[in-house]
């Protein structure tokens, strides 16, 4: 199984200053056949179902917030809110889908 | 509106059977891959399993293969989850979700889930 792991476990940002989150994975999840990664972001509110931020490491859902992004390749991924906001306190997992079982990362909470 | 609702969540003893439901409306349930994936208290995501749109594919995750079956009825616009031989770390809050253009990868959209107490 492809093991991903999260870092920070938690972070603190004050209001409209950058929050990045790692994820790295156990082995690479880019599929040369066709250049792409195979990652996807999801935030998690208080009490509430997971949401797809983020595929394809890179491409934001719709109707996700211009100030969300994902980059990076192979084993190395980043999501990064550019300015954050109040309602954006939350848990963030990443997740790869390269290969069967689909695996999350343990998560990172990002507070104000 | 997309709507998702689980049922069929409850306190079991181990070793017993249960079954979970997933109603949807609001989209093209024909157009979709389901999932189920779990939550365990104060934990993060596991995936647990996977159906095409026509059940042509079913994926599971080792911790529930030969336990779990999932199915759906395109006609009735549902998923279910038939859980046998429960353990207590099955306990989790169970989360139908949905994968955009029949696409098996990742979850485009979710419900909010029916809680599985295994306990005896």
């Amino acid at each position: 199984d492809i093991a991903m792991t999260q870092s920070p476990d938690s972070l603190a940002v004050s209001l409209g200053e950058r929050a990045t989150i790692n994820c790295k994975s156990s082995q690479s999840v880019l599929f040369r056949s066709n250049d792409k990664n195979y990652l996807a972001w999801y935030q998690q509110k208080s009490g509430q179902p997971p949401k797809l931020l983020i595929y394809w490491a890179s491409t934001r859902e719709s109707g996700v917030p211009g100030r969300f992004s994902g980059s990076g390749s192979g084993t190395d991924f980043s999501l990064t809110i550019s300015s954050l906001q109040a309602e954006d306190v939350a848990i963030y997992y990443c997740q790869q889908y390269y290969s069967s079982p689909w695996t999350f990362g343990q998560g990172t909470k990002v507070e104000i | 509106e997309v709507q998702l609702v689980e049922s069929g969540g409850d306190l079991v003893q181990p070793g017993r059977s249960l079954r979970l439901s997933c109603a949807t409306s609001g989209f093209t349930f024909t157009r979709y891959a389901m999932h189920w994936v779990r939550q365990a208290p104060g934990k993060g995501l596991e995936w647990v399993s996977s159906v095409d749109w026509n059940s042509g594919y079913m994926g599971y995750a080792d911790s529930v293969k030969g336990r779990f079956s999932i199915s759906r009825d395109n006609a009735k616009n549902s998923l279910y989850l038939q859980m046998n031989s429960l353990r207590p770390e099955d306990t989790a809050l169970y989360y139908c979700a949905g994968g955009r253009n029949q696409q098996l990868y990742f979850f485009n959209i979710w419900g909010r889930g029916t809680l599985v107490n295994v306990s005896s």
